[in-house]
């Protein structure tokens, strides 16, 4: 089974700074991870998929890169709305998720 | 964008089934090809995938030396559903249902609110 590494566990910014999230797999298995962006008291909400494709009403201050075992979320100039917790995923024989970084203020 | 709206009980007892319902609306669960997920949040912990089904019926789980989920679909109702047998503590977690869906990797576009339950006698 694939594992999924996030880091860092938690990254500590503010309003209009940039943030980078990191999500490195334990072996190399697709050029595609996805992220979800999840909010206290609310489900996940896919951001990007395909590595670097914003889904359906997120804006285009997020981004996502990256190929092999190493992936990147980058989201450009944080807003007050985008402190929750990130996850990737990715699927070998079945879907895992990391374990999530914790982007606070 | 599809919505899905999850109904279930909250608390379920040790070794009792946990039975869980996800109602699709805004779009068909026989059109596309989707894969009818469940997933589960153990309490602080990260996201855990069970299985899914697909709107044909074909089904694919977890492995798992205990496995003990099974996965159904009613078309009519437009709704499925999980089922997981002689629950321990280690199930409770928070439940989500969701829309997955195949591009150059999988994933889950639509999420269910969320069903906490909890397994406590």
């Amino acid at each position: 089974e694939i594992v999924l590494t996030q880091s860092p566990a938690t990254l500590s910014l503010s309003p209009g700074e940039r943030a980078t999230l990191s999500c490195r797999a334990s072996q190399s298995v697709s050029n595609y991870v996805v992220w979800y962006q999840q909010k206290p008291g609310q489900a996940p909400r896919l951001l990007i998929y395909d590595t670097s494709k914003r889904a359906t009403g997120i804006p285009a201050r997020f981004s996502g890169s990256g190929s092999g075992t190493d992936f990147t979320l980058t989201i450009s100039r944080l807003e007050p709305e985008d402190f929750a917790v990130y996850y990737c995923q990715q699927r070998t024989s079945w879907p895992v998720f990391g374990q999530g970084t914790k982007l606070e203020i | 964008q599809a919505q899905l709206q999850q109904s279930g009980p909250g608390l379920v007892k040790p070794s009792q089934t946990l039975s869980l319902t996800c109602t699709v609306s805004g779009a068909s669960i026989t059109s596309g090809d989707h894969q009818w997920t469940w997933l589960r949040q153990p309490p602080g912990k990260g996201l855990e995938w069970i299985g899914h089904i697909t709107n044909s019926g074909s089904t694919f789980y977890k492995p798992s030396p205990n496995s003990r989920p099974r996965i159904s679909i009613d078309t009519s109702e437009n709704q499925f559903s999980l089922t997981l047998t002689y629950v321990t503590a280690a199930d409770t977690a928070l439940y989500y249902c969701a829309r997955g869906r195949w591009s150059g990797e999988l994933s889950f576009d639509s999420w269910g609110q969320g069903t906490l339950v909890t397994v406590s006698s």
